[in-house]
């Protein structure tokens, strides 16, 4: 069945760059959205944005102008970029499949990994 | 935005108990956006309904969701000792369009 693997630095350093990958196997990354969710400590799940396979992206307008998704469909997996990080940033990072068919839902998440961000 | 607030924040509850968890939106929804989870510490979040009442596979059939409008409910019957977990409720609508409710725990009574 298809799976999903978040990897990338479990910390950063304030005002730096965060990237991470998630890597698709058992399955095609074509025809889905992919998408980033974070939970930051003690706290509920906030959406960061969706990629399509073809590269269409919707982003929350909370990380608009900090975030950039993108896909590779060479390599099977996609990959979040969150710049200017700061503490705020510490957090959980999920990536999940959004549910082919009309009622949207994202069936399929990875385990997540943690990321801090502290000099 | 549509705010989506779930109540109660916890629920304290006994293995066989009937749970009831309602998640409100701020304005109304349709019923094809409106999805629950279930999260375990250290798992990724857990699709159980989507389009309001239907069951994702593999999903038991205690678990069953209702509702219309702006009231949403997630009804667990004769609770089993691995449903006791976080749910959160979510939407798919407009900028940001995808929101959570905060999430109700469920703990053992």
């Amino acid at each position: 069945q298809v799976q999903l693997q978040e990897s990338g630095p479990g910390l950063v350093k304030p005002s730096e760059t965060l990237s991470l990958t998630c890597a698709v196997s058992g399955g095609s990354i074509t025809g889905y959205y992919w998408a980033w969710i974070r939970q930051t400590p003690g706290k509920g799940l906030d959406y960061i944005g969706y990629i399509y396979y073809n590269g269409d992206a919707n982003y929350n307008p909370s990380f608009r102008s900090r975030v950039i998704l993108s896909v590779d469909t060479s390599k099977n997996q996609v990959s979040l970029r969150l710049s200017s990080v700061t503490a705020a940033d510490t957090a959980v990072y999920y990536c999940a499949r959004r549910r082919a068919g009309f009622e949207v839902a994202f069936d399929i998440w990875g385990q997540g990994t943690m990321v801090t961000v502290s000099s | 935005e549509t705010v989506l607030t779930q109540s109660p924040g916890t629920l304290s509850l006994s293995p066989g108990d009937r749970a009831t968890l309602s998640c409100r939106a701020s304005q109304s929804i349709s019923s094809s956006y409106l999805a629950w989870y279930q999260h375990k510490p250290g798992q990724g979040p857990r699709l159980l309904i989507y389009g309001t009442s239907t069951r994702a596979t593999g999903i038991p059939d205690r678990f069953s969701g209702s509702g219309s409008g702006t009231d949403f409910t997630l009804t667990i019957t004769g609770l089993e000792p691995e449903d006791f977990a976080v749910y959160y409720c979510q939407h798919y609508g407009s900028s940001p369009i995808i929101t959570f409710g905060q999430g109700t725990r469920l703990e053992i009574k």
